[in-house]
């Protein structure tokens, strides 16, 4: 199993355009989630999926955009980059609620000037 | 403003000490996790206590939960430099789909 896989490792954006940031896990996970990491911050819950179909907010969704049309894919959207979105962005997944163990991709460090 | 706050923020000892970090909470649980993130890296899940356990051993990690103060405690006994890591808490809260993180305590072993 390659696990829960994030592309691209890197990315440079300017202020104002937009990108998607892929995750995929082979798992057959139901719950997957976005989050954002900075300095002295933690991680901070974007967006989650409890199922193919379902997404719901976390603590700071706003400039982000997600769907889940299968169980694998959970792809995050920067609708029009801003510098504020400088970032590592990680993607998790778990079996679901009871089965609360996350396992984490290895990040996208996402760099908006 | 985030579930789960972790004390301290940094932390340094000599290695063959024991570690301990901790975690306070605001609202009631399901259950609380605790995740180490070597630098540069991803998260990696080390143990989770349901709200219904106050204790459980993995290996060297002891963890305890008292939801009567929403506090939980991560003891490392007998460190190694391997053990310089991130280490961050992770609470679902009681009725809540949603997985939150604490700010992380900063873990420096010394050789």
């Amino acid at each position: 199993n390659a696990g829960v896989t994030q592309t691209p490792k890197f990315q440079v954006l300017k202020t104002g355009q937009s990108m998607t940031l892929q995750c995929a896990q082979d798992m057959n996970h139901e719950y997957m989630s976005w989050y954002r990491q900075d300095p002295g911050m933690g991680l901070r819950l974007i967006h989650y999926s409890v199922g193919a179909g379902i997404t719901d907010q976390g603590e700071v969704p706003n400039g982000y955009n997600v769907s889940r049309s299968t169980t694998e894919d959970f792809p995050l959207r920067l609708l029009s980059a801003a510098p504020s979105q400088t970032s590592v962005y990680f993607c998790a997944s778990s079996h679901g609620v009871g089965r609360d163990t996350q396992y984490f991709g290895p990040g996208t460090r996402l760099t908006v000037l | 403003s985030q579930q789960g706050e972790e004390d301290p923020q940094a932390l340094s000892i000599q290695e063959g000490e024991n570690a301990t970090m901790n975690c306070s909470y605001k609202t009631s649980i399901n259950n609380l996790q605790w995740y180490r993130q070597n630098s540069g890296r991803g998260l990696v899940h080390l143990i989770l206590i349901r709200s219904n356990e106050r204790e459980k051993h993995s290996g060297r990690l002891r963890v305890t939960l008292d939801t009567s103060k929403k506090s939980s405690s991560l003891l490392i006994t007998a460190s190694r430099a391997a053990d310089t890591a991130s280490y961050f808490c992770a609470t679902r809260p009681r009725g809540d789909d949603k997985i939150i993180f604490g700010k992380g305590t900063r873990l420096h072993i010394l050789p």
